[in-house]
């Protein structure tokens, strides 16, 4: 099993620019995440999908939506890029709302 | 969700056990002790959670208290590849979806 995988592994980004984050779990779980972490800080959650065909936002959903594509897949989009969207975003995994989450590797975003 | 302190810092010599102490002095009678570790620019690893007994598994132990006030990870045998930012969170798994990630402590550990 892969476990949580993301793409693209790094992006830059100029301001006002639109790009899409992909996420995907192979462990049939039905609540997924998305973080963000800007250096020396804890995780932020941003939106989250408690099961397939829900989304709700979490603390700092300003800037971005999500789609939850299906039950594998959870994408995150920006649609007008700032700097202030630097930072680098996980996607998480969990079997159900609440139990331990597993996170993918990371995407590493610059917005110049 | 209750909140933690952590000290920020510690370090542990290689093959020697790391305890690592979290307060949580408000947690409530439905929150669980979950720990979390983040290797550096690697994503948060789950490693342990507990209600009120102390848990083992493959990666470490759980030391909870009997009032529940606080809590200690424990890495039997620390190796160099356990040096990593460790996060210990309170919440109720029934209750809302935040988990609330703060600074955690630092882990160096020392060859």
């Amino acid at each position: 099993n892969a476990g949580v995988t993301q793409t693209p592994k790094f992006q830059v980004l100029k301001t006002g620019q639109s790009m899409t984050l992909q996420c995907a779990q192979d462990m049939n779980h039905n609540s997924m995440y998305w973080y963000r972490q800007d250096p020396g800080m804890g995780l932020r959650l941003i939106y989250y999908s408690a099961s397939e065909g829900t989304t709700d936002k979490g603390e700092v959903p300003n800037g971005y939506n999500v789609s939850r594509l299906n039950k594998r897949e959870f994408s995150l989009r920006l649609e007008s890029a700032a700097p202030s969207q630097t930072s680098v975003y996980f996607c998480a995994s969990s079997e159900i709302r609440g139990r331990e989450q597993y996170f993918g590797p990371g995407t590493r975003l610059t917005v110049t | 969700d209750a909140k933690t302190t952590q000290p920020p810092s510690m370090d542990c010599a290689e093959g020697r056990a790391a305890n690592l102490p979290c307060n949580h002095s408000t947690i409530s009678g439905n929150e669980y002790v979950y720990w979390y570790r983040q290797i550096h620019s690697q994503g948060p690893q789950y490693i342990i959670h507990g209600l009120k007994n102390n848990e083992t598994n493959e990666m470490a132990s759980l030391i909870i208290t009997e009032d529940r006030k606080s809590s200690t990870l424990i890495l039997p045998h620390a190796t160099l590849r356990d040096t990593a930012v460790y996060y210990c969170i309170v919440r109720d798994p029934t209750g809302t979806y935040k988990y609330i990630f703060g600074t955690g402590t630092r882990l160096k550990v020392l060859a």
